[in-house]
């Protein structure tokens, strides 16, 4: 299993709807998980940090399932300018200092 | 306020050439990161340095040697560029280890004919 996993997309999202997308990861221990926005060509960008159970910052909400392992992200009232690859980053099983990073999932928000 | 810097933004390189890319912070962070993104793929870790003074192997080193310079610099050293390494390289920062979040460079778009 990879550490981290995302449906790539696209996700079509028509302006002002929800969306909605999950990351599941494999180590169980992890204690911090993080959300990065990426815009083509360009670099990662900190969306998000989420250290317990979730994390709210105006229309971003992430939630956590430990039991379930996985993470979302849910984006209200949808914007052009949030149409971006959004990466979902875990701390590394096998040593201390790394993070693994989900392929991302595409999101394209449509007027 | 310049966060990560890196140096160049694009090179093109024939094969066998070498190159050094440098990458620079100013927040005083302990850890430094370098990563390459290939198209439909996730940053693949090729080198960390957790603290100064350290360095260690990420997930895909082969072909590439790093030096931590002091504190602030971080730099990554193709020694005998092959076409497998045309990517994208990014350097980050992290306060310190896995539970901080990274601070990006801008990036290096670096092709190898």
């Amino acid at each position: 299993r990879k550490e981290v996993e995302q449906d790539p997309g696209p996700f079509n999202v028509p302006e002002g709807a929800t969306v909605a997308f999950n990351c599941t990861y494999s180590n169980s221990a992890s204690q911090s998980f993080f959300w990065y926005r990426q815009d083509c060509r360009k670099e990662p960008k900190l969306l998000m940090s989420v250290y317990s159970s979730g994390n709210e910052d105006g229309r971003f909400t992430a939630q956590l399932n430990r039991a379930s392992q996985y993470i979302s992200l849910l984006i209200r009232d949808s914007k052009l300018s949030d149409s971006a690859t959004y990466l979902c980053v875990v701390p590394a099983t096998d040593s201390w200092g790394k993070l693994q990073f989900g392929a991302g999932t595409q999101v394209v928000v449509t007027p | 306020n310049a966060g990560v810097t890196q140096t160049p933004k694009f090179q093109v390189l024939k094969t066998g050439q070498s190159m050094t890319l440098q990458c620079a912070q100013d927040m005083n962070h302990n850890s430094m990161y370098w990563y390459r993104q290939d198209p439909g793929m996730g940053l693949r870790l090729i080198y960390y340095s957790a603290s100064e003074g350290t360095t260690d192997k990420g997930e895909v080193p082969n072909g590439y040697n790093v030096s931590r310079l002091n504190k602030r610099e971080f730099s990554l050293r193709l020694e005998s560029a092959a076409p497998s390494q045309t990517s994208v390289y990014f350097c980050a920062s992290s306060e310190a280890g896995q539970n901080s979040p990274l601070h990006f460079g801008n990036g290096t778009r670096l092709t190898v004919t």
